[in-house]
């Protein structure tokens, strides 16, 4: 099975900061990576698959990036409605596998 | 507007059975591949299974393997999950989701059933 790893666990920032967290997957998953935001009580919602290509709808401020092993997502300027657990997930084979969450919160 | 409801949910006894529903609406339910993912709570996401839109490909979780079965009437627009030999660890709020247009995965996820395992 593919183990998934994000850093930090926790992040706290500020509105306006400029925001990376970090995946990697323990091989290469190619590009076949996705990252989720969950809000508490709220379903995950897909924000970035394939590795960098933005869901529709989704504000042109998050980005992803990385290929193979290790990959971000950036959040260029943090707003409010920003605040939420984010997850990755590796799509590149079964079983499908989740990273543990990095949680962003107010600094 | 893509829906995916779930019901079914509840509260069982550890060895007991539950069956999920996932009632979709708003996209042609029948083209597409579908999942269930848990998210026991205070914890990360946990894929569980996966049914391809002909339901000729099917996939497990090891954790769920021998004791959930994943199906689906696209007749009726309807995704299931039979649950036997529930756990305490099987605790969780279920998700149904459906996947990309072009597959490997969920874009839209109803809103989750809790199933509750405790004597």
């Amino acid at each position: 099975d593919i183990q998934m790893t994000q850093s930090p666990s926790t992040l706290s920032a500020s509105v306006g900061d400029r925001v990376t967290i970090t995946c990697r997957a323990s091989q290469s998953i190619s590009s076949w990576l996705a990252w989720y935001q969950q809000k508490p009580g709220k379903a995950p919602k897909l924000l970035i698959y394939k590795a960098s290509s933005l869901e529709s709808g989704v504000p042109s401020r998050f980005s992803g990036s990385g290929s193979g092993t290790e990959f971000t997502l950036t959040i260029s300027s943090l707003q409010p409605d920003d605040f939420a657990t984010y997850y990755c997930q590796q799509y590149n084979s079964y079983p499908l596998t989740f990273g543990p969450g990095t949680k962003v919160d107010i600094k | 507007e893509v829906q995916l409801v779930e019901s079914g949910g509840g509260l069982v006894k550890p060895g007991g059975s539950l069956r999920l529903s996932c009632a979709a609406s708003g996209f042609t339910f029948s083209s597409y591949s579908m999942n269930w993912v848990r998210q026991a709570p205070g914890k990360g996401l946990e894929w569980v299974s996966s049914i391809s839109s002909s339901s000729s490909y099917i996939y497990y979780a090891d954790s769920v393997k021998g004791r959930f079965t994943i199906s689906r009437d696209n007749a009726k627009n309807s995704l299931y999950l039979q649950m036997n030999s529930l756990r305490a660890e099987d605790t969780a709020v279920y998700y149904c989701a459906r996947d990309r247009p072009n597959g490997g995965t969920a874009d839209y996820w109803g809103q989750g059933t809790l199933v509750t395992v405790s004597s």
